[in-house]
Order: C-alpha cells, then sequence, then structure tokens
C-alpha cells in the first residue's frame, strides 16, 4: 500500500534557526504534493503544493519544499523560524487518477523555544 | 461562512451507540472527503464523494461506518453500535473537484466510553 513517511516525530529549536523536515513517499507514479499545518487550537491549513513545474515551491510564511523525484522526497524548509510556527506539520500525497484521496504522513510536531 | 464547516465539534457516546456527524462544504465544492485522525497519528482517508456518489469507500473500516451525502452538500458519516477504538476527531475536507486543493473543517472530537 503506497505510504508517507515524516521521518522526525518532534522537533525542537530555538527561534531564527533553520528547518528542514522530511517527508517521503511509495508511489511511482504522478503525484501531487502538499504540506499542511495545524497550528495549536485550530484547523488544518494549506501551506504549500506541489502539482507540476520548478520542483522548489514556495508557500506562505516563508516555507518552500522541495520535490525531488528520484528520492521520492518532498522536504519542507524554512530558512529561519519563529515561535509563531509553532505548530503540527503534515505531508500528504495526492495519487494521479485516484479521486483526489490524500494519503498523510504521521505529522511531525516542530516547537519553537523564544 | 467560507469554510468547511462540521457538527458537532465534540461527542462524547457510549459504548454500542449510534452516532451521526455532519459536514457542511464549501458552497460549490463538487468533492468531499472524510478523514479520521487517532491521537498522535496522521490523517486517515475514509470515504470520498464526487456529487452525491462516492467512488472511493476504501477507507471506511468496517460496515459500521457509512456515510451520505445529499446532491453537492451537506454530508452525514453514520458509525453504528460505536466501539472505543472509534474514538478519534473526524475531518471533513472539500475541494472544487477532485485532484484540486482541499479545504479542511475544524473536525469532530469523538469520544466513546
Amino acid at each position: 500500500a503506497q505510504s508517507v513517511s515524516q521521518h522526525n516525530h518532534h522537533v525542537i529549536l530555538s527561534e531564527a534557526a533553520s528547518l528542514e523536515l522530511g517527508c517521503n513517499y511509495s508511489y511511482g507514479g504522478t503525484v501531487n504534493l502538499f504540506w499542511y499545518v495545524q497550528y495549536p487550537g485550530q484547523h488544518l491549513q494549506l501551506l504549500l503544493k506541489y502539482f507540476s513545474g520548478d520542483p522548489l515551491v514556495k508557500g506562505i510564511k516563508g516555507f518552500e519544499a522541495e520535490f525531488i523525484k528520484s528520492k521520492f522526497s518532498f522536504n519542507l524548509r524554512k530558512p529561519s523560524v519563529q515561535w509563531s510556527d509553532t505548530a503540527e506539520y503534515f505531508c500528504a500525497v495526492m495519487m494521479y487518477n485516484q479521486g483526489g484521496k490524500l494519503i498523510f504522513g504521521q505529522g511531525t510536531e516542530l516547537s519553537v523555544k523564544p | 461562512g467560507a469554510g468547511v464547516s462540521q457538527s458537532p465539534s465534540n461527542k462524547v457516546t457510549e459504548k454500542g451507540k449510534d452516532v451521526e456527524l455532519r459536514c457542511d462544504p464549501i458552497s460549490g465544492h463538487t468533492a468531499l472527503y472524510w478523514y479520521r485522525q487517532r491521537l498522535g497519528q496522521g490523517l486517515e482517508f475514509l470515504i470520498y464523494f464526487q456529487g452525491n456518489s462516492a467512488p472511493d469507500k476504501s477507507g471506511l473500516p468496517s460496515d459500521r461506518f457509512s456515510a451520505e451525502r445529499t446532491g453537492e452538500s451537506v454530508s452525514t458519516l453514520t458509525i453504528q453500535r460505536t466501539q472505543q477504538e472509534d474514538s478519534a476527531v473526524y475531518l471533513c475536507a472539500s475541494s472544487l473537484a477532485a485532484s484540486n486543493e482541499q479545504f479542511f473543517g475544524p473536525g469532530t472530537r469523538l469520544t466513546v466510553l
């Protein structure tokens, strides 16, 4: 079965540190890729997405992600985190022609210390 | 009312009872999805609607789970004879069409005692 793996369960950083959250998926066909974020007490919202074209995509709040097809990866990055980035981050994969259902990773909880 | 709404926000029930969860998608969104999030885990896909038909029900965990959708509007997820392992947050999402970005509701937290 297709799966999505997020390497880190909980990441703790100080403000201004750089962030990279890993995401790998197991599916050899065409995919759309997403990162969703859930801030404390709020519902899931889209951070960024990749459908096609430039494999380096930019999202809201200074986040970016790079799709590396050969590595089946879609890692999330931010050069300098802020306390307000404290949240849970979910990577998700949508397989082409599968009706749009998302396969989610387990999530990574990010805590940023002020 | 621009977003996806779900009700109730919290539901506590006793084992063996039936529960009904409701989702109101964004107006005009033809695709609707239900997901489940157990404590400390990622979201699991349950079922997908395109209009009022359900082309993919592959994620429903057992025949105690069912869902329906009225046209391109409200959807209800019904769990019969609830079990403790059904305790989770049930999330609904909608999109303009399948394969588009999905917008999530706030979820219904179900606790089965």
